[in-house]
């Protein structure tokens, strides 16, 4: 048990829908990093945050939003779903500044488009 | 953008064996990490590296830190069924702490 959790496990929702993904961090990491992985594919880097504010954007589209909150959990809202969006959803933690870059994955959201 | 080369992409050993595995960048790093997934959960982190030509072992598993920092290697000695998954290399560069995630190597165990 990596310490980051992820909610929901698993989610199934038409096009067009809008939906949102919850990660908690492991306790005192300031970091969220959040990465998409379609099937048999590597780990696509969305984007990070550092204690509240945004610090690094991967490629992420334009119909997706992330936030983090002040108890430091992060949601990730992905909206006009399509096909393509079906993938796991994984969130990370780290404890941040530049000490160590060491992330810890959560179990995932697997998202199912329809 | 950054790119890591992983290989190779599957490997088909037997119980028992020996199995190395590689990353190379096409810029300078100052971070190594190897990760393992197995199918449908998160990756889960087995080695950090941070020096250049550090050698780092966790149980049977072994990485380094390539000289010239473009790359990384890891081990597994004695392979068993347990060894089967996704293994992941990611790196990071000299500045930022976003991770550069390899396409994986597929490893399989014949028992």
């Amino acid at each position: 048990d990596s310490g980051v959790t992820q909610t929901p496990k698993h989610l199934i929702t038409a096009t067009g829908q809008r939906v949102t993904l919850r990660c908690s961090p492991r306790s005192g990491d300031l970091s969220v990093y959040w990465y998409q992985q379609s099937l048999d594919q590597g780990l696509q880097f969305l984007i990070q945050y550092y204690n509240g504010e945004e610090r690094a954007k991967g490629n992420i589209l334009e119909r997706f939003s992330a936030q983090q909150f002040p108890d430091l959990h992060s949601e990730l809202n992905l909206s006009s779903l399509e096909l393509g969006d079906s993938a796991l959803y994984f969130c990370a933690s780290s404890v941040g500044g530049s000490s160590t870059y060491e992330q810890y994955f959560g179990p995932g959201t697997r998202l199912t488009v329809t | 953008g950054q790119q890591l080369n992983q290989s190779p992409q599957s490997m088909f050993i037997q119980e028992g064996e020996d199995v190395s595995m590689n990353c190379t960048s096409s810029s300078i790093f100052n971070t190594w990490l190897w990760y393992k997934q197995d199918p449908g959960e998160g990756p889960v982190l087995l080695i950090a590296l941070y020096k250049a030509g550090e050698l780092t072992s966790n149980g049977r598993l072994t990485a380094q830190f390539g000289i010239t920092r473009k790359d990384s290697f890891l081990n597994i000695s004695a392979s068993i069924p347990s060894d089967v998954g996704i293994y992941f290399c990611a790196g990071k560069e000299t500045s930022g702490s976003r991770l550069t995630f390899g396409e994986g190597t597929q490893l399989t165990v014949n028992p």
